[in-house]
């Protein structure tokens, strides 16, 4: 079974910019979790999604959003984007419902970096 | 609300040696806690987890973790250090709840000396 997959891998972009992160999670696993992780704050949950809706959210400001598709692959899309957001943006999917509370899959991230 | 503290930023001990990685918790329903690792360029993988079944959890690669609800407690162990365990591990605790947050250690960096 292929792991959980991230695109793509390296981004840069600059301040003001916006940003779409992908996220194909393991086959038959219909949740998905986004995280950011940064040297200073460490690893912080940004939201879940299960079958296409979002069931928890994280303290990140509204310029962070995502979305679910049918196919249960997910998106993250920050906009107007700060120094602050360069970090290593971590996917992970579930099969339960309760996707927070059972083991995650995760994958190997993208980096992005904001000039 | 919930929160883990990873008491040490850093741990070094010899190949061949006792690993002890120290977290402690915070929560107001019964926890589900787990144990992260992170090799270099690596995603995470699931060391072990607690959900309230044994209190001793056996995980991969030899690991182990107790948990210790007088003292919130959830420390990491494993009898003997091998070099391949050298990586960053990560305590995680998650409430269940609809609105709990999943919460992550800051991460304790294993340094393993030959």
């Amino acid at each position: 079974k292929a792991g959980v997959t991230q695109t793509p891998r390296y981004l840069i972009k600059t301040r003001g910019q916006q940003v779409t992160l992908s996220c194909s999670p393991i086959s038959g696993h219909r949740s998905v979790s986004w995280y950011q992780q940064t040297p200073g704050q460490g690893l912080q949950f940004l939201f879940e999604y299960f079958s296409e809706t979002q069931r928890n959210k994280g303290n990140f400001p509204g310029r962070f959003s995502g979305r679910q598709f049918s196919n249960s692959r997910s998106e993250m899309n920050v906009s107007t984007l700060e120094l602050g957001d360069s970090a290593l943006y971590l996917c992970a999917s579930s099969p339960l419902a309760g996707g927070l509370s059972g083991e995650q899959f995760f994958g190997p991230g993208t980096r992005l970096t904001v000039l | 609300a919930q929160s883990v503290t990873q008491l040490d930023s850093h741990v070094s001990v010899s190949e061949g040696t006792p690993v002890l990685l120290r977290c402690n918790y915070s929560s107001s329903y019964s926890p589900s806690l787990f144990w992260y690792v992170q090799h270099p360029n690596k995603g995470l993988q699931l060391l072990l987890k607690y959900t309230s079944a044994a209190t001793l959890v056996k995980g991969i690669n030899g690991f182990e973790a107790e948990f210790k609800k007088s003292e919130t407690s959830f420390h990491l162990t494993k009898p003997s250090a091998h070099m391949s365990d050298a990586a960053e591990y990560f305590c995680v605790v998650s409430g269940g709840n609809r609105d709990d947050k999943i919460i992550f250690g800051k991460g304790t960096r294993l340094h393993i000396l030959p």
